[in-house]
């Protein structure tokens, strides 16, 4: 079994559309996380949410919003995409809050035309 | 602020011989550090952390790495590299709080040659 997921692997679209992706975790993990990671490979934390709470939201575009479900269920809902969005998107979840590992999804590769 | 530093963007190996990929930190407060593994087209995985105690922590597929205060290093080793080590390696620091928000460093391809 996959323990964090993201659907869809690859999103190719173009500018000015809306699009989502979609994470879940079967861990019983109660935070969950959305990082970028730019076409250098630098990896950005964007959002975290703490059972369903948001906990951390970075400076990033209000065109990007989260939302949480449930604790399992993490989604990446993007406005108006923009050419720079272009970069694949991790989920990942952890135990808790502090310091602890955080498990990750394979990534959505998205690609704004 | 909270940064991470990874001075080499790459790292070239022979299998078999030791390995090590550095990573220097800066934080105000105690330092929780993480070294990641990122093999092609996949997420991260988790190799091993630093908390409190032991200097030298011990993690997955025979990694290690060591603590050092005075140095604000955490570099990450291995005794014997293997070609299969090759991948991406990304230190990360969790900034004070207990969100846990980690900050990465920009991560060092590692080449483990036959």
């Amino acid at each position: 079994d996959t323990a964090v997921s993201q659907t869809p692997k690859y999103l190719v679209t173009q500018m000015g559309n809306d699009k989502s992706i979609k994470c879940e975790q079967n861990l019983g993990h109660d935070t969950m996380y959305w990082y970028k990671q730019d076409s250098k490979k630098f990896l950005k934390i964007m959002f975290s949410y703490n059972n369903k709470e948001l906990i951390i939201n970075e400076t990033v575009p209000n065109r990007f919003s989260p939302k949480s479900p449930d604790k399992a269920h993490l989604n990446l809902h993007i406005n108006s995409l923009e050419l720079g969005d272009s970069a694949v998107y991790f989920c990942a979840s952890s135990l808790r809050t502090g310091v602890n590992e955080q498990f990750f999804g394979p990534g959505t590769r998205l690609t704004v035309l | 602020a909270q940064s991470v530093a990874q001075p080499e963007d790459q790292v070239n190996v022979a299998e078999g011989n030791p390995l090590t990929v550095k990573c220097t930190y800066s934080v105000s407060g105690n330092p929780y550090l993480f070294w990641y593994v990122q093999y092609p087209n996949r997420g991260l995985q988790f190799l091993l952390k630093y908390i409190t105690g032991d200097n030298l922590v011990k993690g997955s597929y025979g990694f290690e790495a060591e603590f050092n205060k005075s140095q604000t290093s955490f570099h990450l080793k291995k005794p014997s590299a293997l070609v299969s080590d090759s991948a991406l390696y990304f230190c990360a620091v969790s900034v004070s709080g207990n969100t846990g928000k980690l900050i990465f460093g920009q991560g060092t391809t590692l080449q483990v040659k036959p």
